[in-house]
């Protein structure tokens, strides 16, 4: 597709359940981004990935989150035993990301509603 | 650290204003500078997109500005629309963090018709 796109586009879950979002990125995008922002709150930064590999896992907010990437393509993001606090929209982005260039924007995909119950 | 800041928090204007939307950051050592658009319930849809060399960008009726030095970025929306009702943020890319994108917390814009 043209865009970035995202599945599912809403997940409701019991507490303790593992759950897993999927990212698709825009074709050629090297770079790719995971974001949370909880309700009525800004972006929280989670993960980037260059191709397939994660030099910045730092805003993972606990061990029970992680995320991976195949073939520089579809990423994954899990969370493991989901608490209520995990409830947010989960954003993914993409940009080109060939080397550090200021002119690297960021496309958005429309984003997972989680709600943790 | 970077830290973006966005002023106002919400802004309420009447169909055919123009205003300003500001954005503030620590860390003047930027790539670029980034001024997106989010709808309730929807992604981000960038609408301008700053170079550190640059000091301004214009896109049909929306302008931005960049004075890396002070550290600030301003978005004019000129003629606002209802269809302008949005959440605005900023997004700052340094050079000391390449890959992690900071945002700030966004200004709520409603346009009244």
């Amino acid at each position: 597709g043209a865009g970035v796109s995202q599945s599912p586009s809403n997940k409701v879950t019991e507490k303790g359940k593992d759950v897993e979002l999927r990212c698709d990125p825009i074709s050629g995008h090297t770079a790719l981004y995971w974001y949370r922002q909880r309700l009525g709150q800004g972006l929280e930064f989670l993960i980037y990935f260059q191709g397939n590999s994660a030099p910045d896992k730092s805003g993972l907010p606990s061990d029970r989150f992680s995320a991976e990437r195949t073939g520089g393509s579809v990423s994954t993001l899990t969370i493991q035993r989901t608490q209520q606090e995990d409830s947010a929209v989960y954003l993914c982005a993409s940009s080109l990301g060939q080397g550090r260039l200021s002119t690297d924007t960021q496309y958005f995909g429309p984003g997972t509603r989680l709600t943790v119950l | 650290k970077q830290e973006v800041t966005q002023i106002p928090a919400a802004l309420s204007v009447p169909e055919g204003e123009n205003l300003v939307l500001n954005c503030s950051f620590t860390d003047s050592a930027i790539y670029n500078l980034q001024w997106f658009r989010q709808d309730p319930g929807k992604g981000l849809t960038s609408l301008l997109l700053i170079q550190s060399s640059q000091r301004e960008q214009t896109s049909g009726r929306l302008n931005a500005s960049l004075d890396k030095s002070s550290g600030r970025s301003t978005l004019y929306i000129a003629a606002s629309q209802p269809g302008d009702s949005a959440t605005y943020l900023c997004a700052v890319r340094s050079e000391t963090s390449y890959d992690k994108v900071i945002f700030g917390p966004g200004t709520s814009l409603s346009v009244i018709p």
